[in-house]
């Protein structure tokens, strides 16, 4: 089975400094990798998806994400956040049957 | 992309009670599954929506607590059967929409708040 961990429950950045939420993965194949944001009341939104290729990904809203597969990790960086960047986000691995396993998410909380 | 809807977007339900969650989607796609996100928690999937046949459960999920429909390749229901206060949660509906033999991604709608009171 597959299990995601993030190990960072919440982060506190300063606005404009530069954000990274660490993923790690478990997973015995070449996994399907997702970082999905979720704003306060609302659903999940797709940032970044890996699925091959490029281990450097970008997505929306200027985030990206690096796959280093000798580290099962997927982390996400940003290089400058914004207050609107305050949010839930959730890293999650697909299954070939396109279930997904989540992470228990990171809290960011941005200050002024 | 897909753009879903689900009804209704939250409720308060009495204990004993059961509550059918809509989800519909604005295109055919080729999977639809329904997760539970409980209080501070992570998402969890529930079960597969399969057209025209039983859903497939996850592990700790029943379909006499969770039953779910999907008549046609737009539109699923999850009912949450003789609720109680854990009962509490965002429920979400996702879909994919397959691309031959790529992989795609899941797309998820706003999702349904009940709380069970």
């Amino acid at each position: 089975a597959q299990s995601v961990t993030q190990p960072d429950i919440h982060i506190t950045v300063s606005e404009g400094a530069s954000l990274e939420l660490r993923c790690n993965y478990s997973y015995g194949a070449t996994p399907y990798l997702f970082w999905y944001v979720q704003s306060p009341g609302q659903g999940l939104q797709l940032l970044l998806k890996y699925f091959s290729g490029d281990t450097l990904v970008q997505g929306i809203k200027g985030f990206e994400a690096e796959f280093k597969r000798s580290q099962s990790s997927f982390n996400l960086r940003k290089p400058s956040v914004h207050w609107s960047d305050a949010a839930e986000y959730f890293c999650a691995v697909g299954e070939d049957d396109y279930k997904l396993s989540f992470g228990a998410g990171t809290t960011v909380t941005v200050r002024a | 992309s897909a753009v879903i809807s689900q009804k209704p977007s939250r409720d308060i339900c009495q204990r004993g009670t059961s509550l059918t969650i809509q989800c519909q989607v604005d295109s055919q796609v080729t999977m639809m599954f329904w997760y539970r996100q409980q209080p501070g928690q992570s998402l969890t999937l529930i079960a597969t929506a399969n057209q025209g046949s039983e859903a497939t459960y996850e592990s700790g999920f029943v379909i006499d607590k969770f039953p779910i429909s999907r008549p046609n390749l737009t539109f699923s229901t999850l009912t949450v059967s003789n609720m109680s206060p854990e009962d509490s949660s965002i429920y979400l509906c996702s879909v994919t929409r397959s691309r031959g033999p790529e992989y795609t991604e899941a797309f998820f709608g706003q999702g349904t708040r009940l709380t069970v009171v």
